[in-house]
């Protein structure tokens, strides 16, 4: 059964403090990595995708990792903003043609002044 | 452009009764998915379509069921309705199921938050 298992569940920070969520995966056929941003009560958007091949990808502030061998994957936020409270989904993705992403549960950033 | 809407934002429903959800996907876009997502939990898959093609479904009861119009917008309709069908259902929209386009990232749009009583 395809999983991704996300840590920390929880997280508080203050504003300004850099900070790195995990992902560990399960997913078969595998091809990408994703991850995702969900605002309270709002749709998820996307963040990054990485390919199996790939080992980081940045996008603004966000920086994720991928390690395909031990099946890792982790987000690092630097000089972490307000508006960065959220949910962070890491998803599994078995690629072209398949429709079956695989979400973990999510880490619940909370940025406080 | 807009992104991808649904409608309704909320609804309130008692057990047994139906529900239709729709949503319309961003402009271009051919593949449209359905997903539930219960509270503190992450977005389960239910169904996806493509080209008004149910391309791939998601491990739910028949109670859930859903198309796509030749606008490529799509209804989820819910029948005898449970408890534990409160959730929030999204719908992401893609361009193709295939990649063939992009990368295949799906968009999702606000959701439709089910209560049922």
């Amino acid at each position: 059964k395809n999983q991704v298992e996300q840590s920390p569940q929880s997280l508080i920070i203050l504003e300004g403090k850099n900070c790195t969520l995990q992902c560990n995966y399960t997913v078969s056929p595998f091809s990408n990595l994703r991850w995702y941003k969900q605002d309270t009560g709002r749709g998820p958007v996307s963040l990054t995708i990485m390919t199996f091949s790939e080992n980081t990808k940045s996008n603004g502030r966000y920086t994720a990792t991928l390690d395909a061998d031990t099946k890792q994957s982790s987000l690092h936020i630097t000089a972490s903003q307000l508006s960065d409270s959220a949910s962070y989904i890491c998803v599994g993705d078995p690629g072209a043609g398949s429709y079956q992403l695989t979400f973990g549960k999510g880490t619940k950033l909370s940025v406080i002044p | 452009d807009a992104g991808v809407t649904q409608s309704p934002t909320h609804l309130i429903k008692t057990r047994g009764q139906q529900v239709t959800l729709r949503c319309s996907p961003i402009s271009g876009h051919k593949s449209v998915s359905w997903y539930q997502q219960v509270l503190g939990q992450g977005p389960q898959f239910i169904f996806q379509y493509y080209e008004k093609e149910e391309r791939g479904r998601g491990n739910f009861p028949d109670r859930f069921s859903a198309r796509q119009f030749p606008n490529y917008s799509s209804e989820l309709n819910v029948n005898a309705l449970l408890l534990g069908d409160s959730a929030l259902y999204l719908c992401a929209s893609s361009l193709a199921w295939d990649y063939a386009e992009d990368d295949g990232t799906q968009y999702f749009g606000p959701g439709t938050r089910l209560t049922v009583l």
